[in-house]
């Protein structure tokens, strides 16, 4: 089974400073692992995707994130928010070796506090 | 390039009836794929295309929930008769390959009174 743990419901963070919004992640095998940024009433924005290589990829609009093997987790980051950058953000995984397709975290809403 | 088409944006309907949700995916994207998004959640997948076979539906409720793409292109997700338990947002994505990031349609808010 493949599952994903985002902790916080959410985070609020100043303009200027650093974001990080958690994920961790559960596969049986070797994972590829997203995250999607949702606006209200939009659908799923693709931000960046970790397949394999470089543990620390980077994505659209400023923001990367780091694979972590040994923590099974994929945090993403963002060194200096922005006031647009609130959002609801997903972590997704799935197991290369399965044929089963993506599972989402539940999310978490990120608030950039002007 | 145009993006994932999807229509109506909003539905509102009593329980017992029937909807029809239409996607359109992005041009050359083989794999297509059917979410619902419950308020507070993440997607959850109902069905996904590989051209015009679906080759996982197991997520989708069989009783009442039917979709179809014929030609390979758009696709169509019913709900026949709707539940109260149905209201949620239903996207649809695309994607080019297994390994692809998807990309999501605007999604229609159904709402069963």
């Amino acid at each position: 089974a493949q599952s994903v743990a985002q902790p916080e419901d959410q985070v609020n963070v100043a303009e200027g400073n650093p974001l990080t919004v958690k994920c961790t992640y559960s596969v049986s095998g070797n994972p590829y692992l997203f995250w999607y940024v949702q606006y209200p009433n939009r659908g799923l924005q693709f931000l960046l995707k970790y397949i394999t290589g470089d543990n620390l990829v980077k994505g659209s609009y400023g923001f990367e994130a780091e694979f972590n093997k040994s923590q099974t987790s994929f945090h993403l980051k963002k060194p200096s928010a922005l006031v647009s950058d609130s959002a609801l953000y997903f972590c997704a995984v799935r197991d290369i070796g399965s044929a089963r397709q993506l599972t989402f975290g539940s999310g978490t809403q990120l608030t950039v506090l002007p | 390039e145009a993006g994932v088409v999807q229509s109506p944006r909003y539905k509102i309907i009593e329980k017992k009836q029937p909807v029809a949700f239409w996607c359109n995916p992005i041009s050359g994207h083989n794999t297509l794929y059917w979410y619902r998004q419950n308020l507070g959640q993440g997607p959850e997948l109902l069905i996904r295309y590989e051209n015009e076979e679906a080759v996982d539906d197991s997520q989708l409720p069989k009783d009442r929930f039917s979709a179809e793409r014929l030609k390979g292109v758009d696709s169509t997700l019913k709900i026949q008769p709707a539940e109260l338990g149905d209201s949620a947002v239903y996207l649809c994505a695309s994607s080019s390959g297994s390994a692809a990031e998807q990309y999501f349609g605007p999604g229609t808010r159904l709402t069963v009174t």
